[in-house]
């Protein structure tokens, strides 16, 4: 059963760089299957997807984000990580990576990771 | 690349039928057949409900339903169930691998 964990500090200071890995077990990381994303919630409101990146490498990014943001994979690690700069309080929120599964579920995210608190805050 | 719209709020008895809208543009729900709908338990992680406008994940109970006409989505929840009380959010497709999700709809089991 594939299983997605995040990680990384719950408070980042304002104008540093956020920076968050997403773990993945009990599969494989490398599938043309798969590509691997990150989405965010502020607390007490709704879902923002932030941005994909297939484990090739390739990146997509929301275009409100994209000259803050980068997405990366280390498949020797199974892992894949977020770095998003110059963070204000409007970055305060849960951040979950998820699967989205392209071959079987339609450009859908279908495993989610449980999400990690970030609070942007001095 | 705009938030799609939900209804702030649905409610309905155990038993009974809720249907969420989700409406957004020819650019997103509108252009593709790649809507997904999500459940989210308070202090939980989403949950895939619904992919492709209308096709189950395994497990997840067909009283949940999905279709699209134009630019709007739904989902529909038939015969209400206390644990179905949670957020919903829709999301789309949006093209050259980007997307967006709804405003979500807190759904209440009266």
């Amino acid at each position: 059963q594939l299983q997605l964990q995040e990680s990384g500090p719950g408070l980042v200071k304002p104008s540093e760089t956020l920076s968050l890995t997403c773990s993945v077990s009990g599969g494989s990381i490398i599938s043309s299957s798969y590509y691997w994303g990150w989405i965010r919630q502020p607390p007490g409101r709704g879902l923002e997807w932030i941005g994909s990146v297939s484990y090739s490498g390739s990146t997509y990014y929301n275009p409100s984000l994209k000259s803050r943001l980068t997405i990366s994979v280390d498949t020797s690690k199974t892992q894949f990580s977020l770095k998003l700069s110059s963070v204000t309080a409007a970055d305060t929120a849960v951040y979950y990576c998820a699967r989205r599964g392209d071959a079987y579920y339609g450009r859908a995210f279908d495993i989610w990771g449980q999400g990690t608190m970030v609070t942007v805050s001095s | 690349q705009s938030a799609l719209t939900q209804p702030p709020s649905a409610s309905g008895s155990p038993g009974q039928s809720v249907t969420i809208s989700c409406t957004g543009t020819s650019s997103d729900v509108g252009g593709y057949d790649y809507v997904s709908w999500y459940q989210q338990h308070p202090g939980k992680a989403p949950k895939l409900m619904i992919y492709e406008v209308s096709k189950w994940p395994s497990g997840v109970p067909d009283r949940f339903s999905g279709s699209k006409s134009g630019n709007t989505a739904s989902l529909t929840v038939s015969g209400l169930q206390a644990e179905d009380e949670a957020d919903y959010y829709c999301s789309s497709y949006a093209g050259s691998n980007t997307f967006v999700f709804g405003t979500g709809t807190k759904v209440t089991v009266l």
